[in-house]
């Protein structure tokens, strides 16, 4: 299946520190996805890139969807309490076929 | 607006045994998945339905049998439950290609 290679894995960072997490594969994909899942619920989605170089923001969330396709970054500037939880990238083929990230766990120390 | 919802919550299997995840929508949506989340490997892709009476297979089919009767409905049924199928199972529904994908809040499966 398709692999997306998710990074860091985990991350401890102080209350209004920014912060960013990336996501490489393989494969060329038609939409990169970012969610968010808080403990004991499915993943929410954060924000959507349909082209390749889009530059995306939502609040404090800023995503970009690679010249490649093959990537895309998720930065989250000065970082709250709320936003501990796990993010996943996800990249879309044709049709309703999602791939996932294997995570990245984000602790914020108030 | 109940938006998409799974039953049961929790279930404990043993192996051989047979049950069926129920996953509901009530958004109209087309587009309909399961995907199962292991720890350290993010969610993977079971089966998925881009309308009712269409399924296809995703990334780790095997074990997994899906139907789609009803735009509203989309059962994942285990055949002969192996513990390699205890997982968390969501289910996730959209309107359509490149629309947003809402997920249901997961069964957690375990098969002794």
């Amino acid at each position: 299946g398709q692999q997306l290679n998710q990074s860091p894995q985990s991350m401890f960072i102080q209350e209004g520190e920014d912060v960013s997490m990336n996501c490489t594969s393989s494969s060329i994909f038609n939409t990169w996805l970012w969610y968010k899942q808080d403990p004991g619920e499915g993943p929410v989605l954060l924000i959507a890139l349909y082209k390749a170089g889009e530059l995306t923001s939502n609040g404090r969330l800023t995503a970009q969807f690679g010249i490649t396709r093959k990537d895309s970054f998720l930065n989250i500037s000065a970082s709250i309490p709320s936003d501990v939880g796990i993010y996943f990238c996800a990249g879309q083929l044709a049709g309703n076929q999602f791939y996932f990230g294997t995570g990245t766990s984000l602790t914020v120390i108030p | 607006n109940a938006g998409v919802t799974q039953t049961p919550k929790f279930q404990v299997l043993k192996t051989g045994q047979s049950m069926t995840l129920q996953c509901a929508q009530d958004m109209n949506h087309e587009y309909m998945s399961w995907y199962r989340q292991d720890p350290g490997m993010g969610l993977r892709l079971i089966h998925y339905s881009v309308g009712a009476g269409i399924t296809d297979q995703g990334e780790v089919p095997n074990g997994y049998n899906v139907s789609r009767s009803t735009t509203e409905d989309f059962p994942l049924r285990l055949l002969s439950a192996a513990p390699s199928q205890t997982s968390v199972y969501f289910c996730a529904s959209s309107l359509g290609e490149g629309s947003e994908q809402f997920f249901g809040p997961g069964t957690r499966l375990t098969v002794l």
